[in-house]
């Protein structure tokens, strides 16, 4: 079966331009995360989505930042304006609901850089 | 609030030799699962091994084990007979369990490790 993938893999922005990152999770997968790892230091949960539903979006770091996932397939992250301190990778990562509070594993993407100059 | 703390940014281990990456963590529930994943270069992080805390016995996974001391809330992860491909970033993980009320929650992450295997 195909991964998570991410796409872009890289993209480099000038501030206050806008872009938007992809997750195509794993098929079946209910569960999908969206997390962020600034350079040096840890990975952060951003948000987490049931389907098409927000469970929990308490990572988000302000109102520049916009998740979604039409249809419960793939989900966007848009990030619009694009400040310096955006830059960094952006992990999605997949579950399946069963398998999700019973082992905890979660299956990652390569992950998408974010450059803003 | 949870925290992972991995005190070792980067560590080198000759080929065939044994290293271990430390890893604390602090969390007043009873219930977590605690988790390593590694990272290789350009690729897809991948779950190592994972422990879940109302087990004493250390998890195994071949050439992978840990030392998980619940007491001390510390959770290394030693690798035996390094091998090239072993070369990543390393990151120890935790998530409430289920009965801690952690069903929905995410993982959380220390800062990782980037473990070179000197050929």
């Amino acid at each position: 079966e195909a991964g998570v993938t991410q796409f872009p893999s890289h993209s480099v922005i000038e501030k206050g331009q806008t872009v938007t990152l992809r997750c195509d999770p794993i098929s079946g997968h209910d569960n999908l995360y969206w997390y962020r790892r600034v350079m040096g230091k840890e990975i952060k949960f951003l948000l987490h989505f049931v389907k098409e539903s927000k469970q929990d979006e308490s990572g988000m770091p302000n109102n520049r930042f916009l998740a979604e996932r039409t249809g419960g397939t793939y989900s966007t992250l848009k990030v619009q304006p694009a400040e310096l301190e955006d830059s960094g990778v952006y992990f999605c990562a997949s579950s399946r609901m069963r398998e999700a509070p019973v082992t905890g594993e979660l299956f990652f993407g390569e992950g998408s850089r974010l450059t803003v100059l | 609030a949870q925290t992972v703390t991995q005190s070792q940014p980067e560590m080198s281990v000759q080929e065939a030799e044994t290293v271990t990456l430390s890893c604390t963590y602090d969390t007043s529930e009873s219930d977590y699962y605690l988790f390593w994943y590694k990272q290789p270069p350009s690729r897809q992080m991948i779950l190592v091994i994972r422990q879940e805390a109302y087990k004493q016995q250390n998890a195994t996974e071949n050439r992978f084990s840990v030392n998980f001391q619940k007491a001390a809330k510390s959770f290394s992860l030693k690798i035996s007979d390094s091998q090239l491909g072993d070369a990543a970033m390393y990151f120890c993980a935790y998530k409430r369990g289920y009965t801690s009320g952690g069903g929905a929650d995410g993982l959380t992450f220390g800062k990782g490790t980037h473990l070179i295997i000197q050929p």
